[in-house]
Parts: C-alpha cells; sequence; structure tokens
C-alpha cells in the first residue's frame, strides 16, 4: 500500500510570508506512461469539505490563486503558499491517485497565521 | 456545474445500520466516477469507496471492505452508501465527492457532508 506522509503536522506562518508543506509517499506516484505525477493538494477550512488545489503534483484548479503553488516528483512533493493571507488558514491534505489504495491521504498539515 | 448533497446521516448503535445518499445536480452525473470520503473529527481524511460511471468497476477502502456497499442511479442522479456492522471508528463526517475527468482521479467536487455518529 502506498502510505503517504506530511511534514510538518502544524505550522504557524506569519502573513505575507511564504508557508511550505512537505508530501513523501512510500512509493513513487509517477507514471512512466503519461509521465504525470498522480498527486493532489486539498485544503479544508473548518466546517467545510475539502476543495481541490492542485493536481498533477503542479497544476492549479480553476480559480486558486496563484500564490499557492505544487511541485516535486515521484515521491516527494511541497505545497507552497506565497505571501501568506489570513483566509488560507485551514488544513492541508496530500493526496496520491495512482496506486494501491486507490486514493491515500496525507494526516494532514494544519496552517496557522 | 454539478453539485452535491449528502443525506441520511445520524446516530446509530454499534452493529446498526444506515444508508447515505448523495444526490447530484446536473445532466452529466453518470459520466463521472464518484466517491465517498470520511472524515474523523479532529483526524485526516480516509477515502472510502470508488465506484465508475457505469457502476461495473467498484473498490473499498479495507476497514470497510465487507461491511460497506457504494451503489449509484444514473437515472436519479444519485450515489449511496449503505453502511452495515457499524463501529465506533466508523464515526465521522461522510463527503460524496466527484472524480475530475481533466485531474486523472483527483476529486473536484464536494458535498457538505453528512454526521454519522456510532455509539451505545
Amino acid at each position: 500500500d502506498i502510505v503517504m506522509t506530511q511534514s510538518p503536522d502544524s505550522l504557524a506562518v506569519s502573513l505575507g510570508e511564504r508557508a511550505t508543506i512537505n508530501c513523501k509517499s512510500s512509493q513513487s506516484v509517477l507514471s512512466s506512461s503519461t509521465n504525470k505525477n498522480y498527486l493532489a493538494w486539498y485544503q479544508q477550512k473548518p466546517g467545510q469539505p475539502p476543495k481541490l488545489l492542485i493536481y498533477w503534483a503542479s497544476t492549479r484548479e480553476s480559480g486558486v490563486p496563484d500564490r499557492f503553488s505544487g511541485s516535486g516528483s515521484g515521491t516527494d512533493f511541497t505545497l507552497t503558499i506565497s505571501g501568506l493571507q489570513a483566509e488560507d488558514v485551514a488544513v492541508y491534505y496530500c493526496q496520491q491517485y495512482y496506486g494501491s489504495p486507490l486514493y491515500a491521504f496525507g494526516q494532514g498539515t494544519k496552517l496557522e497565521i | 456545474e454539478m453539485q452535491l448533497v449528502e443525506s441520511g446521516g445520524g446516530l446509530v448503535r454499534p452493529g446498526g445500520s444506515l444508508r447515505l445518499s448523495c444526490a447530484a445536480s446536473g445532466l452529466t452525473f453518470s459520466i463521472y466516477s464518484m466517491n465517498w470520503v470520511r472524515h474523523v473529527p479532529g483526524k485526516g481524511l480516509e477515502w472510502v469507496s470508488y465506484i465508475s460511471g457505469g457502476s461495473s468497476i467498484i473498490y473499498y477502502a479495507d476497514s470497510v471492505k465487507g461491511r460497506f456497499t457504494i451503489s449509484r442511479d444514473n437515472a436519479r442522479n444519485s450515489l449511496s452508501l449503505q453502511l452495515n456492522s457499524l463501529r465506533d471508528d466508523d464515526t465521522a463526517v461522510y463527503y460524496c465527492a466527484r472524480e475530475s475527468g481533466p485531474s486523472g482521479g483527483a476529486f473536484d467536487i464536494w458535498g457538505q457532508g453528512t454526521m454519522v455518529t456510532v455509539s451505545s
């Protein structure tokens, strides 16, 4: 089974600064046939469902501000939030959609100001 | 744009059953694969089950295999999850989520969730 591990579990960043969240998969989620990383990032605020931010490891979902960016390949990935705003306070999850089990989420990273 | 609305959650005793429903608006429900994901309050997200557009392919997480059953009725634009032999650790908010075509499998539309509480 592919296990997703995020770091850190929580972090506090000042307004306007950069936040970096890491995600490591126990197996590669890079497909040799498509050359795409089957890795997504979600934002979840209290009392709300998760919101898709990034897919294919680095493609922003429509409507997501460009201060959110994703990078990485294979087993190591990063979500970067540049110019942190108060509305970015949330829990962030990575998710693999490549292997077994069909989908797996990281444990989440709580971002605070 | 498609919207998803879950219902059917509630309080149930261990060993009991519950049926969750997810109503989808929009005329293209049948072309999308759908999933159930749960969120234990204070903890993380856990994928529960997947069903393809035509119901020919179904998957379950190991933690619910043999106890939960996913199904869909494309004529009624609805998705269901039958929960049997419920345990305390099934307590969670259950979300239905659409698999996005362009993303190759990420979940782009989520319902607001329905709470399932398993307690004696």
